[in-house]
This record gives C-alpha cells, sequence and structure tokens, in this order.
C-alpha cells in the first residue's frame, strides 16, 4: 500500500484565490510527522509545512497551512492568496517515528500552475 | 552557510560504467539521505545515514552502495550504472525531529 497517495497530478488556480492539494496518508505508527516540499521548475526542494501528529492544532507558516485530520489521515495544504511564483510541484511526504525516525516516504507530487 | 552541496550537478554515463556522487552538508546534522526522483514516481529513497558510521537501505537500494566519510560528507555510488539509474538524485540531512534540507541535485543519464 502506497504511504503517501496525492490523487491530484495537476491543479490550476486563478491568481489571488485559495488552493487546497490533497495528501492522504497510511501508517499505523502513533508517531509520526508529515510535510509538505514545494519544488520549482529550477529544481531545487523547499520545505513549506511541517504537522507533528500530535499536535493539537493545525500548522501554519504565512499563506501555508496545513489541514489536518488525523482520523480520515489527511493533511491537505492550503495556500491562500495564490501568487504567479506559486506555479510548482508540490510533494507531500510522512516521516514514521520509529527506527529513529528515519524513513521518509514521499507522494508522486501535484503540479500547481497559477493563473494571471 | 552553503547547506547541503552535491557535485556534480549533471553527469552522463555509459552503461557498465561507475561513478561517485558527492554530498556534503555544513550545519553539523546527524542524518543524512540519498533519494532519486523520476518522472511520476516523485523521491524514493535509496540510502539514509543516520549518524556518521552507520548506513542503511532504503526503497531503492539495489545497484547502489554508499559511505558515510565523516559527519559532513555522504557518497552514493554506482559501481556499474544501467540505464535504469537515468535519473535526478537528491541528498539531504536533518537534525534529528526537524525537517530535512535538500541539495539542488544531480542529474544523471545513462546511455
Amino acid at each position: 500500500a502506497q504511504k503517501i497517495t496525492q490523487t491530484q497530478p495537476g491543479m490550476f488556480v486563478q491568481e489571488k484565490e485559495a488552493v487546497t492539494l490533497d495528501c492522504t496518508y497510511d501508517t499505523s505508527d502513533p508517531s509520526y510527522g508529515l510535510f509538505w516540499y514545494k519544488q520549482p521548475s529550477s529544481g531545487e526542494m523547499i520545505f513549506l509545512i511541517y504537522q507533528g501528529s500530535y499536535d493539537q492544532q493545525n500548522a501554519t507558516e504565512g499563506r501555508y497551512s496545513l489541514n489536518f485530520q488525523k482520523a480520515r489521515k489527511s493533511a491537505n495544504l492550503v495556500i491562500s492568496a495564490s501568487q504567479l511564483g506559486d506555479s510548482a510541484m508540490y510533494f507531500c511526504a510522512m516521516r514514521e517515528e520509529p527506527n529513529t525516525g528515519n524513513q521518509f516516504y514521499f507522494g508522486t507530487g501535484t503540479s500547481l500552475t497559477v493563473i494571471p | 552557510n552553503a547547506g547541503v552541496t552535491q557535485t556534480p550537478k549533471f553527469q552522463v554515463l555509459k552503461t557498465g560504467q561507475s561513478m561517485t556522487l558527492q554530498c556534503a552538508q555544513d550545519m553539523n546534522h546527524n542524518s543524512m539521505y540519498w533519494y532519486r526522483q523520476d518522472p511520476g514516481m516523485g523521491l524514493r529513497l535509496i540510502y539514509y545515514s543516520a549518524s556518521e558510521g552507520t548506513t542503511d537501505k532504503g526503497e531503492v537500494p539495489n545497484g547502489y552502495n554508499v559511505s558515510r566519510l565523516n559527519k559532513r560528507e555522504f557518497s552514493l555510488r554506482l559501481e556499474s550504472a544501467a540505464p535504469s539509474q537515468t535519473s535526478v538524485y537528491f541528498c539531504a540531512s536533518r537534525r534529528f525531529r526537524e525537517t530535512q534540507y535538500f541539495g539542488p541535485g544531480t542529474r544523471l543519464l545513462v546511455l
């Protein structure tokens, strides 16, 4: 079974609108971390936001927020007020805490295009 | 701080040739990782090193070897390159319980 599932290969959003990128995960461990990364066309991987499995509140970082629904095992990324520079690939990832927390699993990514 | 650096940026190999991808970090991180990224498949973990002197297999280790030379450096070796190893390779590092920081990647083409 896939550890991380991103079901939206591509998304379009109008500039200044909000957009939600979906991510579901699969783990039986009670302690884990969820991450979102951005990969622009230049290729580098940029960390955006982190949510721990025990965190009570949804994580926020500027225009990025993570809609964490533990019972549904979902960790959707919400980007508010989209900008042209947000056009990129977005990857959801999970780190499982056992085994020193070194196993990271990535989804296949969502390509976001912001339309002027 | 340079963060995570990788060399080379690009490489073309012929089938059967060997090469070593170099990675170094200056953030005093304990853990280091090697990933490959293929179209439509996201990033897949090849090997990781939780600390100096230790290495462990990830999801796709076949055809690769690694060396954690010291705390700063973690190299990935392809002993006999195959076309299936054409990919973009990323090195990453992290401190315990923090996020990973990625290098700029190495584009490898095996003919």
